[in-house]
């Protein structure tokens, strides 16, 4: 079945860039998500990629995707406090409506 | 915008109660997803609908089901709720069920079982 692995914490200074990282084992995973979640709230979705792109960018953020590795990345370019929450990772493979397989998340630490 | 509605945002039951989670997708949005999300765990996809029938399923147990009704807001039902059924409850709408479509989720229905 699909596995989605991510580095549960990353800590960072605020001003610096922030780069999150995913690796999925579905090779047939055609749709990649970033989610960000603050405590107690819901997912709020960032940004995606499909599999026939190799980079997205929206303001300060930056998807890398390397298919033959199965690698995604998610930069956060000057990283700011409001930036703290976990981020998921989540792939999508099948047909219309299917559910998505997330990743456990990491948590991004933002220090002073 | 208009977002996901979910309701009630908390919810308290007892062990072997029922409970039944509501959920409003944004407008003109006709697929419906449900997702759990334990403790500190990332979300589990239980189930999916398009245009009032079932699309997909995933990880729901047996005491849960589920409908989307003609105005596409569904509801998910838990029978004889177990102290493991604690968790958020996340509703999602996509405007097409395509694949690919891009999922929006509500903030969540936070269940208690004591």
């Amino acid at each position: 079945g699909e596995d989605v692995e991510q580095s549960l914490f990353l800590s960072v200074r605020e001003g610096d860039s922030s780069v999150i990282n995913c690796t999925y084992t579905d090779s047939s995973s055609t749709y990649l998500y970033w989610y960000k979640q603050e405590p107690g709230a819901g997912l709020q979705l960032l940004t995606y990629i499909f599999s026939n792109m190799d980079m997205k960018q929206d303001q300060r953020l930056t998807v890398l995707l390397n298919k033959k590795d199965k690698h995604l990345s998610l930069r956060i370019a000057d990283t700011q406090t409001g930036d703290s929450a976990i981020y998921f990772c989540a792939e999508s493979s099948g047909g219309g409506a299917d559910g998505l397989t997330f990743g456990k998340g990491t948590h991004l630490i933002i220090q002073p | 915008a208009a977002g996901v509605i979910q309701s009630p945002r908390h919810l308290i039951k007892e062990k072997r109660e029922t409970a039944t989670l509501k959920c409003y997708p944004i407008p003109r949005h006709d697929t419906v997803y449900w997702y759990q999300q334990g403790p500190g765990q990332d979300p589990q996809f239980l189930i999916s609908f398009y245009e009032k029938m079932q699309s997909d399923k995933g990880s729901i147990p047996d005491r849960f089901s589920a409908q989307q009704f003609s105005d596409y807001h569904s509801e998910l039902n838990m029978s004889s709720l177990e102290l493991g059924d604690s968790a958020l409850y996340f509703c999602a709408s996509s405007p097409s069920g395509t694949r690919g479509d891009t999922q929006y989720f509500g903030p969540g229905t936070r269940l208690t079982v004591l």
